[in-house]
């Protein structure tokens, strides 16, 4: 059992420049999350999905797109990559809307 | 609007000093669910805790307690005889009721722990 894992690890890209991040979960976990941390703020949710084909906008989704084509993978999208982007980029998956959320090892992504 | 505040945001004990970590959170839902989250130097989160709002009975697991009391908002975590290992990143996260079935998290901002040996 991986868990929840994210790939890459770590990135960095050119202001403009796009990229996809993916998170992927062996649990069988219908919702999945995508949240960045940055210093002093705590976890902010960017999007979310609660199901397959589904997903919905966070706290602070702009600049990011989502897909979740499959139940085991959701796809963090930065198309045009912004210095204010630079973040580690956590994803979590849970089996229902109240369990506790089970995180992937984070993504941290400098954008120059 | 919901949010959580740690208003702590580091603290620094030695070894063996018991340590509470407070959070005092603000929501309109009537049910919801409550967690605390560690964070090793590592990187990884690791899920602590989950209490439900119905439930204000307070836990010990080991060295670690939550003490949940709504009538101030607080859920707040104490460390017992706290180790070096205990150095780490604490976060609560507040739910959204349940009855709207997103599972969403609203994170405090942190508070770091240093346990000096």
């Amino acid at each position: 059992n991986a868990g929840v894992t994210q790939t890459p690890k770590f990135r960095v890209l050119k202001t403009g420049q796009s990229m996809t991040l993916l998170c992927a979960q062996d649990m069988n976990h219908e919702y999945m999350y995508w949240y960045r941390q940055d210093p002093g703020m705590g976890l902010r949710l960017i999007h979310y999905s609660v199901g397959e084909g589904t997903t919905a906008k966070g706290e602070v989704p702009d600049g990011y797109n989502v897909s979740r084509l499959k139940k085991q993978n959701f796809l963090l999208g930065l198309e045009s990559a912004a210095p204010s982007q630079t973040s580690v980029y956590f994803c979590a998956s849970s089996y229902s809307g109240r369990a506790e959320q089970f995180f992937g090892p984070g993504t941290r992504l400098t954008v120059l | 609007a919901q949010k959580v505040t740690q208003a702590q945001t580091e603290i620094s004990v030695v070894e063996k000093e018991d340590v509470t970590l407070d959070c005092v959170y603000e929501t309109r839902d009537t049910t919801y669910y409550l967690f605390w989250y560690k964070q090793p130097p590592s990187g990884e989160l690791v899920f602590l805790i989950r209490r439900n709002s119905f439930d204000e009975q307070n836990e010990i697991s080991g060295r670690y307690s939550w003490n949940f009391q709504k009538s101030t908002s607080s859920f707040n975590f104490t460390i017992t005889a706290s180790q070096v290992v205990d150095s780490a990143v604490y976060f609560c996260a507040l739910s959204e009721s349940p009855h709207r079935n997103t599972g969403k998290l609203i994170f405090g901002q942190g508070t770091t722990l240093q346990v000096k040996p």
